[in-house]
């Protein structure tokens, strides 16, 4: 069965330090993972998705890697802003190749201080 | 392109209700999932549905019950409502056919007295 984790549950880093999050999930054949961000009291954004022919994808300040030998993935954020804090989830599918279905980590609350 | 769509945003119940949470999908996309999201914890699935049927359940209880409209858009209805049942509801729509990315709702706040 698979199980995502995600540590720490809780961060709080100075405006614009680099940081990272991480991810791991027990089965590692995923068809991709993705992760979002979530405000407090909001629903989900999509951030980055990965497939899972790919070890990493960017976006902006946003940098995703995936390792599934390992079980892991990692959210990269280079030079913080106050307005990254927020809620950073990842997720997999349930079923290897059935969108929608996905398990959700925890997920890390983010605090970036000014 | 209109984004994924919930309704309504908050609402208060007493235990033993009922209640029916909306969702109009993101244009173009013919699948919805809903998800409920407890205080401080991830989504759970709740189910999906593709094609106006369902296509996949979590590990909830037969009182938690779905609809999908030839539109793609979909209700989520629970029965016989308790406590527990307050979470934040995730309406999230897809491509049937992809198995890329997944677009949320802004939620539906349920809370149960």
């Amino acid at each position: 069965k698979q199980e995502v984790t995600q540590i720490p549950a809780a961060l709080s880093v100075p405006e614009g330090e680099n940081l990272v999050l991480n991810c791991s999930f027990t089965d590692s054949a995923i068809y991709n993972l993705q992760w979002f961000r979530q405000d407090p009291g909001k629903g989900l954004t999509s951030l980055l998705l990965i497939q899972s022919s790919q070890r990493e994808q960017t976006s902006g300040r946003l940098n995703a890697s995936l390792d599934k030998s390992s079980g892991r993935s990692t959210l990269y954020i280079a030079a913080s802003q106050p307005g990254d804090s927020a809620t950073y989830l990842c997720a997999v599918p349930q079923i290897y190749n059935q969108g929608g279905k996905l398990i959700f980590g925890q997920g890390t609350e983010l605090s970036v201080k000014p | 392109e209109t984004g994924v769509t919930q309704s309504p945003t908050h609402l208060i119940k007493t235990r033993g209700q009922q209640v029916t949470l909306r969702c109009s999908s993101q244009s173009g996309h013919n699948t919805v999932s809903w998800y409920q999201q407890a205080l401080g914890q991830g989504p759970q699935f709740i189910f999906q549905y593709y094609r106006e049927e369902e296509n996949g359940r979590g590990n909830f209880p037969p009182r938690f019950s779905g609809l999908q409209f030839p539109n793609y858009s979909s209700e989520l209805n629970v029965n016989a409502l308790e406590l527990d049942d307050s979470a934040l509801y995730l309406c999230a729509s897809s491509f049937r056919q992809n198995t890329g990315e997944l677009f949320f709702g802004e939620g539906s706040r349920l809370t149960v007295l």
